[in-house]
């Protein structure tokens, strides 16, 4: 049980174009979302907290209307990076818990790589 | 707000010895310690949690121990094998409080055959 996934797994765009990433729990509904960006060999950071019906709350220095979340229903979210650049390029990863507890399950990220 | 510090960053270790990984963190409300293992491209996977209620919760090869007034904890693993080669993440969060988690710095561990 608690299984996320993501889609794509990688993803090559051209600077300028937008990108689309999938996160969904495929087996319990998430109250709510996390959207994670990790760069080689650090921790993981934090970009914005979405529940479900609501807009998102974005981390300091994240640009909302750069990194559009949307959390449409309990089993879906979606992260676009719109005018992509190549500092964009980075993994990004989901996360999703229930309302019943704090645990956070993982989705295995997206390599995002903007030429 | 909350800081978490991990050490060590790295760690090698001969198959079938124990690893220690510790975790401090500054924020006195923190009551919930979730341990991640993640592998090279892959998202993090929950092996071990532990709430401030508690001081030691054992899986297996795998230990989480709290002590809640010095504000650390700490992950074992006993009887260590290649497959346990991988970044190992500490985290700290306040139960209902939009459970935003605070990690470490990652410690990668590599089990040497």
């Amino acid at each position: 049980g608690a299984v996320v996934s993501q889609h794509p797994s990688w993803v090559i765009c051209k600077s300028g174009t937008s990108v689309k990433i999938e996160c969904r729990s495929l087996d319990f509904q998430a109250t709510t979302m996390f959207w994670y960006r990790q760069f080689p060999k650090q921790s993981l950071m934090l970009m914005a907290t979405s529940n479900e019906g609501s807009k998102a709350t974005y981390e300091q220095g994240v640009e909302k209307d750069k990194f559009l979340i949307n959390h449409a229903s309990l089993t879906l979210s979606t992260l676009t990076v719109t005018s992509a650049h190549p500092e964009d390029s980075s993994f990004y990863i989901c996360s999703a818990r229930t309302g019943a507890t704090d645990t956070q399950y993982f989705g295995p990220g997206t390599r995002l790589t903007v030429l | 707000g909350e800081n978490v510090e991990q050490h060590p960053s790295t760690l090698s270790v001969q198959e079938g010895d124990s690893a220690v990984i510790k975790c401090t963190y500054s924020d006195s409300a923190s009551n919930y310690f979730p341990w991640y293992k993640q592998e090279l491209g892959k998202g993090p996977q929950l092996i071990i949690d532990i709430r401030s209620n508690v001081g030691e919760k054992k899986d297996q090869r795998i230990a989480v121990t709290l002590n809640k007034t010095a504000k650390h904890f700490s992950l074992h693993i006993t009887e260590t094998q290649p497959e346990d080669s991988a970044v190992y993440f500490c985290a700290a969060s306040i139960s209902n409080t939009g459970n935003q988690f605070y990690f470490g710095t990652g410690t990668s561990l590599t089990v040497i055959p």
